[in-house]
């Protein structure tokens, strides 16, 4: 059935190591995103792609990079430059623009360092 | 700068009666609401949206109310049940940007 799937579902991060976040979605849908979640507050934008082959920053994006080769994959990897890199990361992805521009997201992902 | 607030960060209420979560926004640009419930260790599911030319949306036990003078928002639930306990949370765009704001999430909780 359709939906998004990120993985892993726990990761950890020694220092100065990056890793990467999985996220693949089969709804066909165009745009993707990536959040970060902090206790007690809101989600914040990292990076989203409107389409294959490019993405924009969003307005925390110092320290991550993404990449965007194929429609239903939109890889984030937490690169050893983020000095704060535990959080609970969400990937979403939307069919496009307007009023059915929903956001449907994964399970999460959680990043803490060792 | 927060553009989507919700000032209260959890509320508590007996399973059967009302559930009232609100939102404001500064963002007067904004022309587009949102939404989320979030349980635990998952991610948010969309719960119901309304543009700026309404002012209610319904969706069975759900409704949300937009006043757009007071840039504000609300979610009713009505009844709540112990399966709406979660975190709710508010988000807001222009209608034809990707990009969301969200507020920072209201906890209910609801007691039998």
């Amino acid at each position: 059935d359709g939906g998004i799937t990120q993985s892993p579902k726990y990761l950890f991060r020694k220092e100065g190591q990056n890793v990467t976040l999985s996220c693949e979605q089969n709804l066909n849908h165009d745009a993707m995103y990536w959040y970060r979640q902090d206790p007690g507050q809101g989600l914040r934008l990292i990076y989203y792609s409107q389409i294959v082959n490019d993405f924009q920053k969003g307005d925390i994006a110092e320290g991550y990079s993404v990449s965007r080769e194929k429609k239903e994959s939109f890889p984030l990897t937490v690169t050893s430059a983020q000095k704060n890199p535990t959080a609970f990361y969400l990937c979403a992805s939307s069919i496009g623009r307007g009023s059915k521009n929903i956001q449907y997201f994964g399970a999460g992902t959680r990043l803490s360092v060792l | 700068d927060q553009q989507v607030k919700q000032n209260s960060p959890s509320l508590s209420v007996q399973e059967g009666r009302i559930s009232i979560l609100n939102c404001d926004y500064t963002n007067s640009m904004f022309d587009y609401f949102l939404w989320y419930k979030k349980y635990p260790a998952e991610g948010p599911t969309f719960l119901i949206s309304i543009s700026s030319i309404k002012d209610k949306n319904e969706d069975g036990r759900f409704t949300v109310f937009l006043n757009k003078s007071a840039k504000h928002l609300s979610l009713h639930i009505v009844p709540s049940q112990p399966g709406d306990s979660a975190v709710y949370f508010c988000a807001a765009r222009q209608i034809n940007d990707y990009k969301l704001s969200f507020g920072a999430g209201t906890t209910v909780t609801v007691r039998a």
